[in-house]
């Protein structure tokens, strides 16, 4: 079965900070992987993906994330911060022909 | 771009009251889901449709949950009784057959009050 674990519950950072969000999975065959956002008030969007190539993603908004298949992680990374940052951020995996499982979130809160 | 739409977008019930959401998914996608999201926690999938088939319903329950796509587009979904643990963010989301299958596209969801 798969699963998805998020390192950080809550995250606080001060605009222009760097931020890493950790996410491993647990599934051992070919995975797509995906962060989700979701803004306060706003529905679930997604930030980035990864289905296949080059193992560094970019997505919207300045994101990027790292598929490490040998440490089973899709760490998202935004090298400085915004306020409108602030948001919940979901890792979520897709096995072949698996239906999609997220993570429990990390909530990030950037001061201005 | 569209959009999945829910309606209503906050439902207030009491315990043992039946409620109902519904979802219409974006055009042409084919495959729907309905999630639970629990505050705090991420969302956990309830049923799948694929058209007006149900796909996946392993972690329904079925005792007091019912969901239902007659017609392949638009879809319902029924708690009945309601019980206090059923208060959550009810989300919907479509995917399509091609282009950006491997996309889920969410709607704002319902947020559930069981009083």
């Amino acid at each position: 079965a798969q699963s998805v674990s998020q390192h950080n519950h809550h995250v606080i950072l001060s605009e222009a900070a760097s931020l890493e969000l950790g996410c491993n999975y647990s599934y051992g065959g070919t995975v797509n992987l995906f962060w989700y956002v979701q803004y306060p008030g706003q529905h679930l969007q997604l930030l980035l993906k990864y289905f296949s190539g080059d193992p560094l993603v970019k997505g919207i908004k300045g994101f990027e994330a790292e598929f490490i298949k040998s440490k089973f992680s899709f760490n998202l990374r935004k090298p400085s911060v915004q306020w409108s940052d602030t948001a919940e951020y979901f890792c979520a995996v897709r096995g072949y022909g698996q239906n999609f499982v997220f993570g429990p979130g990390t909530r990030l809160s950037v001061l201005p | 771009e569209a959009e999945v739409a829910q309606s209503p977008r906050y439902k207030i019930t009491e315990k043992s009251q039946a409620v109902a959401f519904w979802c219409d998914p974006i055009s042409g996608h084919a495959t729907l889901y309905w999630y639970r999201q629990i505050l705090g926690q991420g969302p956990e999938l309830l049923v799948q449709f694929q058209d007006e088939s149900v796909v996946d319903d392993s972690q329904l329950p079925k005792d007091r949950f019912s969901a239902e796509r007659l017609k392949g587009v638009d879809s319902t979904l029924k708690i009945q009784p309601a019980e206090l643990g059923d208060s959550a963010m009810y989300l919907c989301a479509s995917r399509p057959v091609s282009g950006r299958a491997n996309e889920q596209f969410f709607g704002p969801g319902t947020r559930l009050t069981v009083l």
